[in-house]
Order: C-alpha cells, then structure tokens, then sequence
C-alpha cells in the first residue's frame, strides 16, 4: 500500500448504528486530519493531529470521535448521526504542519 | 473567518487554455494552494505559491498576488483527462487550510 488509504470507500448507516472510519498514511509523516466534503461546498476542516495529539477540534459535534492511536492511523468514531452528516469524508497527512496535505480516496457516508 | 471565492463551473476545449480565478479574503497569510480532485478520488496536489509571482510546471501555472488577496490556476494545452475540480485552499498565519468551494472543469472534445 502506498499513499493515503481509507476504509471503508463507502458506508450507509442508520442514525442509532455506531460505526469508525479507518485511515492509514504509508508516507512517513507525523500530522493527519479529517475533513468532511459535503456536495457543493467547501471541504471543512474538522480535526487535526500533531505528533498524535489533537491539535485542532473545529467546533464539531460530538457524535464524531476522533482518535489517533499512532502516527501512521486515525480512526473516526461514529454514533448517533444525523441525515445532514452524510458527506464523504477525506483523511490526509502531511510532515509537519506547514507542508502539503495528501489526501486519501475518502469514505462517502449515507446516513439513513 | 475565511471567505475564498472560485467560480463554480467552466467549460472549455481540448487544446485550449483555461484561467481558474480565485480570491480571498482570511485572517492571515501562509501560502495558497491548488489541488485536482477528479470525481470519486483523492483532491491531488497541484501547485503552492507564497510569494507573489507565477509558479510554472509543465502546463499547470498558478500566479499570487497578495496585496490584491487573488490567484489564478492556468492550466494550457486541455487534456480530456483535466475534466476535474479544481481546489483553491488558503493556509492561515498557523498552518490551517481553508479551501473553496471548488471549480468544475469540463473539457469538451
């Protein structure tokens, strides 16, 4: 595996399913984020992660979990979303914060 | 907060050259970005530019003004494969990416 890959590439689920989304860097660098893409709008920032501590929580609801148990994986934790939640969801990574982001395929999520 | 504005959508011919405007208006100034996010995929890094002036690789160019708070994605010679939207992202005085809301481009044989 190379680059920036996510599991899973898509997900329905219903608002009471608990669900995480998986991301995995093969680059080597020591910061990762989540975005949220949501259909003709501008990609949101929604956390980051420096040297696998949170550096960044961009005013998101908690019913999404980030955690980041080591420098190559950020997970995203699920529970109780609503219908305006479904967007597809981008990880990336950089080396250092001031560097370019790769970005992986992303996980389009359908909440029900 | 951020305001960054990009048209939404052009169309343009094989062959020919299209100019993707963006502008911005944030809080503070550490670099601007451009990325191609082909539809499905991963948004792909294009060019960065931090001083003013034109950025050229191969037949992707991107300019910066700064005092003006505008930038442009030139991109020649259109290859069907260059259908794709088109990213700008501001990073703010820390290291915070604001993006657009991002331009379709449709190359039309």
């Amino acid at each position: 595996e190379t680059g920036v890959t996510q599991t899973p590439r898509h997900l329905v689920m219903g608002m009471t399913n608990k669900k995480s989304l998986k991301c995995e860097q093969h680059l080597g660098h020591n910061a990762m984020y989540w975005y949220k893409q949501s259909a003709k709008k501008p990609l949101e920032l929604m956390f980051v992660y420096s040297l696998e501590e949170r550096v960044e929580n961009n005013s998101v609801p908690s019913r999404f979990s980030p955690e980041c148990p080591n420098s190559s994986h950020l997970f995203l934790h699920l529970h109780t979303l609503q219908p305006e939640d479904s967007a597809l969801y981008l990880c990336a990574s950089s080396q250092g914060l001031d560097n370019e982001q790769f970005f992986g395929p992303g996980t389009r999520l359908t909440v029900l | 907060g951020q305001n960054i504005d990009q048209p939404t959508e052009m169309t343009a011919t094989e062959g020919a050259i299209v100019q993707i405007n963006c502008t911005y208006q944030t809080s503070g100034f550490n670099g601007l970005f451009w990325y191609q996010q082909h539809a499905g995929e991963a948004p792909t890094f294009l060019s960065y530019n931090v001083l003013d002036g034109l950025e050229e690789k191969g037949r992707f160019s991107s300019f910066l003004s700064r005092s003006k708070g505008y930038s442009y994605l030139l991109l020649k010679e259109l290859q069907m494969k260059d259908s794709a939207s088109y990213l700008c992202a501001v990073r703010d005085g820390d290291y915070k990416l604001s993006f657009g809301a991002g331009t379709t481009v449709t190359v039309r044989a």
